[in-house]
């Protein structure tokens, strides 16, 4: 059963930092592409960034490009999301995501959600 | 970027009845839509893939269909389970979009 598990969310202030973990399970974690997705307070979803099956490339959406930064760790089996200069509008839930097989964007199973609120 | 606009934003329907919803896309995106279900304070659920593949173990009600820049997702013999928010995905281009979403109440 495919499982992922996400952490590290909480409260920080406009600027702050924070880094997001995701733990892997139940599927061969170093051959798939890795994405994080988020979602805002009673909003819709926006696609945030994903990383190739062995951390070599790296895509973003303009809106986080030179603020966040996706890593993996295929021994861990995890992925991580690390968050600088937060914003106010980067308050949202954040999901780890696996794609469907031979897709970079595709996604299939969804971690549970870790909430980031930036807030002063 | 790529813009999916999904319609109606709200559908109101009783157990039984067939519904349609649908995603229109600003630019071609092949057979490379995606639909997915989301509860409230849940994660989405993907129901379709590649536009019209139903993933393994869901429902048959559920069916999907269009190419290029028009797609439908319909639910046949609407089920209580069944009301909850739906959202396409476009993922033939980045960056990845998702329409507004399409929340399916009960009349």
């Amino acid at each position: 059963e495919v499982q992922l598990v996400e952490s590290g969310g909480g409260l920080v202030q406009p600027g702050g930092s924070l880094r997001l973990s995701c733990e892997a399970s139940g599927f061969m974690f170093s051959a798939f592409w890795m994405n994080w997705v988020r979602q805002a307070p009673g909003k819709g979803l926006e696609w945030v960034a994903n990383i190739n099956e062995d951390g070599s490339d790296k895509k973003y959406v303009d809106s986080v490009k030179g603020r966040f930064t996706i890593s993996r760790d295929n021994a861990e089996r995890s992925v991580f999301l690390e968050m600088n200069s937060l914003r106010i509008e980067d308050t949202a839930v954040y999901y780890c995501v696996k794609t469907l097989r031979g897709s970079q964007l595709g996604v299939d199973y969804w971690g549970q959600g870790t909430l980031v609120t930036v807030s002063s | 970027d790529l813009q999916l606009t999904q319609s109606p934003s709200t559908l109101s329907a009783s157990v039984g009845d067939t519904v349609s919803i649908t995603c229109r896309a600003s630019q071609d995106v092949s057979k490379w839509l995606a639909w997915y279900q989301q509860k409230p304070g849940k994660a989405p659920n993907l129901l379709i893939f590649e536009a019209s593949v139903l993933l393994t173990g869901v429902p048959l009600r559920f069916s999907g269909s269009g190419f290029g820049t028009e797609f439908t997702l319909t639910i046949s013999s609407l089920q209580p389970d069944d009301f909850a928010t739906y959202y396409c995905q476009q993922y033939t281009d980045y960056p990845a979009t998702f329409g507004q979403g399409t929340k399916v109440e009960i009349k």
